[in-house]
């Protein structure tokens, strides 16, 4: 059965680091996004991605960040400047239309 | 504010037992509603989608709907320990591709 795929697994980075978070969304999956997780809390919405180009993004979303499909099968998240408080789960999720499938996540840890 | 609430918890149950999970959603543009399974440390899986007014069964799970309520639930009967989990309810908006909006989520713990 396909899945979304992610890497690394588990990122460490120092405070004011740029860190990419790489993503293999599904392959006929078209819609594409991103969601974090703070240990103990809610998933959060980051941004969605669709037809090369960012379709919504959440307040969280700010110019620190940055998404990009490269190429025909990744899909990336890019944080430029990370705060301690970008300490998360990173998930990745497709979607074919409605139904959101996520990736195992890529834990990142700010020092 | 778009908001997605669920019963705090945690919930307990006994093994074969049916256990009830609810959401409410403040969004009345929402049209999609999804359960999420979330063992600890992993990463959210889809287990339920519901679209229109009424029940859907899949399996051991049902979700109904009633969107004059806003409220949605989750059904699983016969209840195992691998049940054991936190359960996610999330609601979209109209169209492909529209962010899920996540509630806190409810653990359930199912007792052997």
């Amino acid at each position: 059965e396909p899945e979304v795929t992610q890497t690394p697994s588990h990122q460490v980075t120092q405070m004011g680091q740029e860190v990419i978070l790489r993503c293999v969304p599904i392959s006929n999956h078209l819609y594409f996004y991103w969601y974090r997780q703070i240990l103990g809390q809610k998933v959060e919405f980051l941004v969605s991605f669709y037809n090369n180009e960012i379709s919504e993004k959440s307040e969280i979303f700010d110019d620190q960040f940055s998404v990009e499909r490269p190429d025909g099968s990744n899909f990336t998240l890019k944080i430029r400047s990370t705060k301690l408080e970008d300490s998360a789960m990173y998930f990745c999720a497709s979607s074919e239309n409605y139904e959101q499938y996520f990736g195992p996540g890529t834990r990142l840890t700010v020092t | 504010q778009k908001e997605v609430e669920q019963n705090s918890g945690p919930l307990s149950v006994p093994e074969g037992a049916i256990a009830s999970l609810n959401c409410t959603y403040s969004d009345r543009v929402s049209q999609s509603f999804f359960w999420y399974r979330q063992y600890s440390g992993k990463s959210p899986e889809l287990i339920m989608s519901i679209y229109s007014n009424g029940d859907k069964e899949d399996g051991r799970f049902t979700a109904q709907l009633n969107k004059a309520s806003q409220y949605v639930s989750l059904l699983i009967r016969d209840s195992q320990p691998s049940d054991s989990a936190t359960y996610l309810c999330a609601a979209s908006g109209m169209g492909s591709g529209s962010r899920l909006t996540f509630g806190e989520g409810t653990q359930l713990t199912v007792n052997p």
